[in-house]
């Protein structure tokens, strides 16, 4: 079945500093890659979202300039969380979707950022 | 309207019950309703889904049942085990923008050992 790769599952860094979270979708190619955050014990909230080649969807309130996204190829994206602060500590998860138009979105497992 | 109204937020069901979780939306503009489970520290994994077109799916112990009109839909898990609890998300496939998956707040399951 369909696999994505995520990569750190945790990382913590110190205020201020930049950290970058990898999603590759390892046996099929990604057309649309989605970025989550997610908040102990609460839902899943659509930060953007990213197709190959172009700039990528920010939802409402989502700073774009805090929360850079890279889709660079058909099986990578990237988040790069700039200027990190405590905040910003949460669960990132990322999710892509392959071509076809079938409906086969496959999540990654998750990346924990904890800002000191 | 994007949301995806969940219910309820907690459930607690002795081992060999049924667990029901209720999920309703506003927008016809969804085409597609996956239900997703996921464990503390995990991303979520897609557990069973259905489209508008279909009244009821079943895969084992889970069915989805699907009441177009009254834009209602549940995951119903028979003989639910204690393997069984985590937190259950329903969700919708929006056809506006990039086809995104809007999920609803979740429900934190519990089956009683």
């Amino acid at each position: 079945g369909a696999v994505v790769s995520q990569h750190p599952s945790w990382v913590i860094c110190k205020s201020g500093t930049s950290v970058k979270i990898e999603c590759r979708s390892l046996d099929f190619q990604a057309t649309t890659m989605f970025w989550y955050r997610q908040f102990p014990k609460q839902s899943l909230m659509l930060m953007a979202t990213s197709n190959e080649g172009s700039k990528a969807t920010y939802e409402q309130g989502v700073e774009k300039d805090k929360f850079l996204i890279n889709h660079a190829s058909l099986t990578l994206s990237t988040l790069t969380v700039t200027s990190a602060h405590p905040e910003d500590s949460s669960f990132y998860i990322c999710s892509a979707r392959g071509q076809g138009g079938n409906y086969g979105y496959t999540f990654g497992s998750g990346t924990r950022l904890t800002v000191v | 309207q994007q949301q995806v109204k969940q219910s309820p937020q907690s459930l607690i069901v002795q081992k060999g019950g049924i667990s029901i979780i209720n999920c309703a939306y506003e927008n016809t503009a969804f085409d597609y309703f996956p239900w997703y489970q996921q464990f503390p520290g995990k991303g979520p994994a897609l557990l069973i889904a259905i489209r508008p077109d279909v009244s009821e799916k079943k895969e084992g112990r889970f069915t989805i049942s699907f009441n177009k009109s009254a834009k209602q839909f549940s995951l119903h898990i028979m003989d639910s085990q204690p393997g069984d609890s985590a937190t259950y998300f329903c969700a919708a496939r929006a056809t506006w923008g990039d086809d995104k998956i809007i999920f609803g707040k979740g429900t934190r399951l519990h089956i009683l050992p």
